[in-house]
């Protein structure tokens, strides 16, 4: 079954460093997303992304983020500046579109020190 | 702002019963999804409920939806030891071009012999 990759897996910076999280979504899937789930914390979205551009962010995707899909199958996340709060689990997902199911990759692990 | 509410968050069952996790969410919604996760994992698709009266059933677990009530509820039947993960529903606002999932914080669901 296709399923939505993320590298790394486990990612771990300085505060004030930048990092960048990759996803590669479902082939043919048209809508990706970045959620966050700080540990043992709901999961929280972030930024979703259709037709090259941000369609929708939430209060939490402030200037210090920003997403990119450079290719015809990459989409990243970018942190400009890390915090010691933006350590989380961070799941991109994918779903081709309508009203069908949105798939989740499995996760990269951020650590801020 | 919309808030989406799970209850019970925590429940511990013996195999064999039978139990429902309800979900409530306080504005009118396009879309509501079920999701399993297993701890460190990623988020697995139960469920994709579009309508009012909606129903859907997968092995024991059924899900249902009264959008009049902004209420779903997840009914496990015959609960099995496998079944013990955490359940988050989360709801797509309706309208406005919304296409972040809201969470609820989850039930935390132990299955015990």
């Amino acid at each position: 079954e296709p399923e939505v990759t993320q590298t790394p897996s486990h990612q771990v910076t300085q505060m004030g460093q930048e990092v960048i999280l990759r996803c590669v979504p479902i082939s043919n899937h048209l809508y990706f997303y970045w959620y966050r789930q700080i540990l043992g914390q709901k999961v929280e979205f972030l930024v979703s992304f259709y037709n090259n551009e941000i369609s929708e962010k939430s209060e939490i995707f402030d200037d210090q983020f920003s997403v990119e899909r450079p290719d015809g199958s990459n989409f990243t996340l970018k942190i400009r500046s890390t915090k010691l709060e933006d350590s989380a689990m961070y799941f991109c997902a994918s779903r081709r579109g309508g009203n069908e199911k949105l798939f989740f990759g499995s996760g990269t692990q951020l650590s801020v020190l | 702002e919309l808030k989406v509410e799970q209850n019970p968050l925590f429940l511990s069952m013996q195999e064999g019963k039978n139990y429902t996790i309800y979900c409530n969410y306080s504005t009118t919604s396009d879309r509501l999804y079920w999701y399993r996760q297993d701890p460190g994992k990623s988020l697995e698709s139960l469920f994709v409920l579009l309508s009012n009266g909606a129903v859907k059933q997968e092995g024991r677990l059924m899900a249902s939806l009264d959008t009049k009530a902004r209420l779903s509820t997840l009914h496990i039947t015959a609960a099995v030891h496998d079944l013990s993960a955490t359940y988050f529903c989360a709801v797509v606002e309706s309208g406005g071009g919304a296409d972040g999932l809201t969470f609820g914080k989850g039930t935390h669901l132990i299955i015990q012999p």
